[in-house]
């Protein structure tokens, strides 16, 4: 376990639907990321935030958003939800948003579109 | 861009059979190098941090080195828990703390 919750584990929604996914980091953590994992493209960093205040951003599209809470856990929103959206959605929280420091992983959230 | 890249994509080990990963990397600025254990269906689980050529880090069965063009994770008599997706990644660039991941060698391991 490595501290880091994602709620819900899987979620089946329709086509042009909007879901909000959550994170709660390790007791600690500033920094909070998520990636999606997909079967074809692996994983990819889609945001970082650190604090509170977006950091940096992969390649996340214009139709998903995020942002880290005063209590420091982290939702992302995906709307007008396409089939290719369908994967597993991990966040992962660290120490430090501007140091190196190993990122640990929560369970995912499995998004399955219809 | 980042880019990391892992061989073989698949392992098939005997129990005991000894066997190492490679992942090589092209990046401006390594500053660090990780790898991950996934079992499928759950998340990444890290294992090791390398920062430097020349540096070993040991746990239990495995051992990480790294180079300046790549990491190599070698399993030493695996057993078959050790049976999972074996993920490379690395952090570079001077402002710029995402991890960039290979696809991932499978290793299975049979009894």
């Amino acid at each position: 376990d490595s501290g880091v919750t994602q709620t819900p584990k899987h979620l089946i929604t329709a086509t042009g639907q909007r879901v909000t996914l959550r994170c709660s980091p390790r007791s600690g953590d500033l920094s909070v990321y998520w990636y999606q994992q997909s079967l074809d493209q692996g994983l990819q960093f889609l945001i970082q935030y650190y604090n509170g205040e977006e950091r940096a951003k992969g390649n996340i599209l214009e139709r998903f958003s995020a942002q880290q809470f005063p209590d420091l856990h982290s939702e992302l929103n995906l709307s007008s939800l396409e089939l290719g959206d369908s994967a597993l959605y991990f966040c992962a929280s660290s120490v430090s948003g501007t140091s190196t420091y190993e990122q640990y992983f929560g369970p995912g959230t499995r998004l399955t579109v219809t | 861009e980042d880019q990391v890249t892992q061989s073989p994509e698949a392992l098939r080990l005997q129990e005991g059979e000894s066997s190492s990963l490679n992942c090589s990397y092209t990046v401006s600025g390594l500053r660090g190098l990780f790898w991950y254990r996934q079992d499928p269906g759950k998340g990444p689980e890290f294992l090791f941090t390398l920062y430097s050529a020349g540096e070993e880090k040991e746990k239990e069965r495995l051992k990480a080195t790294l180079t300046k063009k790549e990491s190599f994770l070698h399993i030493t008599a695996p057993k078959p828990e050790d049976s999972a997706t074996y993920l490379c990644a690395v952090q570079a660039g001077s402002n710029d703390y995402k991890l960039s991941f290979g696809a991932g060698t499978t290793v299975t391991v049979r009894a």
